[in-house]
């Protein structure tokens, strides 16, 4: 069965980098082809892709917001970080991690979400 | 603004049938059989219902079907039930991108 549960400050300030921290269950970063994915919906509108992390480190990050992301795994915590920079109110939003069965990037397993706000 | 095109909402009749299409390209929905779709209730996180194009996990139910033809990939609800009143996304690969792709999102009314 496989969880996942994202964690992290619900409030920060503009400017402050915001750590978001993925923390998942019955399955191994180690597994050819696995991967964990940062989804986020800002209140009201749509899904929008983040970063994406594989089992062999391969990292895909939005083009819109690459110089700002960093996604890292720690396999024998089964743990997957994302961290955004330079943090202002439009990044308010309910972020997901999701679990990537394969290199297609789709996601089938998906966290409950936690909502960041963005206010100082 | 998402790179598939959805409608912005449907609606239908308890029993009836309804049809979401996300609309992309041939370097995402066109080109590969990789189109997924999700239900999201209120509050809640997506749902998986339908994997590459067609397929559907096991517990999803058989009243949910997709398909797809050239560049547009659709999402059919037969006998609608007010529990299917969600909002629905699409999403696919794509080689143009370092990412893939979600739709803007439909969002059901069961009448």
């Amino acid at each position: 069965q496989i969880t996942l549960k994202e964690s992290g400050p619900t409030l920060v300030k503009p400017t402050q980098t915001l750590t978001l921290t993925c923390t998942f269950s019955g399955f191994s970063l180690s597994t050819s082809g696995v991967g964990v994915g940062w989804i986020r919906q800002p209140p009201g509108k749509a899904l929008e892709w983040l970063a994406l992390i594989y089992w062999d480190d391969d990292k895909r990050y939005s083009p819109s917001l690459k110089s700002r992301l960093t996604i890292t795994k720690d396999t024998s915590k089964n743990q997957v970080v994302l961290t955004m920079t330079n943090m202002d109110p439009v990044d308010t939003a309910t972020y997901y991690c999701a679990h990537i069965p394969d290199s297609y990037g789709q996601p089938d397993y998906w966290g409950q979400g936690t909502l960041v706000t963005v206010s100082s | 603004q998402s790179a598939l095109t959805q409608p912005a909402s449907v609606s239908g009749s308890p029993g009836q049938s309804i049809t979401i299409s996300c609309t992309g390209t041939s370097s995402d929905v066109g080109g590969y059989n990789y189109v997924s779709w999700y239900q999201q209730h209120p509050g809640k996180a997506p749902k998986l219902m339908i994997y590459e194009v067609s397929n559907r996990p096991s517990g999803v139910s058989n009243r949910f079907s997709g398909s797809k033809s050239g560049n547009t990939a659709s999402l059919t609800i037969s006998g609608l039930q007010a529990e299917d009143e969600a909002d629905y996304y699409c999403s696919s690969y794509t080689s143009s991108s370092t990412l893939e792709v979600f739709g803007g999102g439909t969002k059901l009314t069961v009448l």
